[in-house]
């Protein structure tokens, strides 16, 4: 099984600041994931990354920013929170396996539960 | 562009009754599903990955079934328990959204004594 880590677990914070959520993992998965996700909704992908300095952006636009410097690190800011940041923010890491077919299987953090005042 | 739809948006059974959870999505050019349960306030646990050219899981008490050529999903719990008690969702990787994953609204389960 796979470790991964998010900090802070809860983060209250005013409008205007500046805040990094923080992801590592420890099992040397390649690949890592944000994920949005608002009470009683589905989870949005927002970033991901294949590997170092790799980043892409998901599904849903955010105005959320992320880098990938070492493999276990998957840091994501927003240099300017607003109340419309309120979320709860996950990170998920996953190792490629091909088993006759391309196999991918998620970890996931415990989560970030973010509220701009 | 992928939709993952889950059926029904919540259920309330008696302690020891089998129950069946329906996900459905749309393109079936998906390459596997999988069923995360979510408890309050936490992350994601994953259940079980069925590959696309798997038909079920099976681990423990609970049994995933993939139909691909329908696009459809059923997770089967036997014997559910208050433990059981959490939000059970389906995501499908693949297709357009090829290593990605598309996940559907939940199913909030709750089992009572």
């Amino acid at each position: 099984e796979a470790d991964i880590y998010q900090t802070p677990r809860y983060l209250v914070i005013g409008t205007g600041k500046k805040i990094t959520l923080e992801c590592s993992q420890t099992m040397g998965h390649d690949k890592m994931y944000w994920y949005q996700q608002d009470p009683g909704m589905e989870l949005h992908l927002i970033h991901y990354s294949y590997g170092v300095n790799s980043t892409e952006k998901g599904d849903l636009s955010s105005e959320s920013t992320v880098s990938r410097i070492r493999t276990e690190h998957f840091p994501l800011t927003l240099e300017s929170a607003r109340p419309s940041h309120t979320s709860q923010y996950l990170c998920a890491s996953s190792a490629w396996a091909d088993r006759g077919g391309f196999y991918e299987k998620l970890f996931f953090g415990s989560g970030t539960q973010l509220s701009v005042l | 562009k992928q939709e993952v739809t889950q059926i029904p948006a919540a259920l309330s059974v008696p302690e020891g009754e089998n129950l069946v959870l329906n996900c459905s999505f749309t393109d079936s050019a998906i390459y596997n599903l999988q069923w995360f349960r979510q408890d309050p306030g936490k992350g994601l646990t994953s259940l079980l990955l069925i590959q696309s050219s798997q038909r079920e899981q099976t681990s423990g008490r609970l049994n995933a079934s993939l139909d691909k050529s329908s696009g459809r999903s059923t997770l089967y719990i036997a014997a559910s328990q208050p433990g059981d008690s959490a939000t059970y969702l389906c995501a499908s990787s693949g297709g357009t959204s090829y290593g990605k994953l598309t996940f559907g609204q939940g199913t909030i389960l709750t089992v009572h004594p």
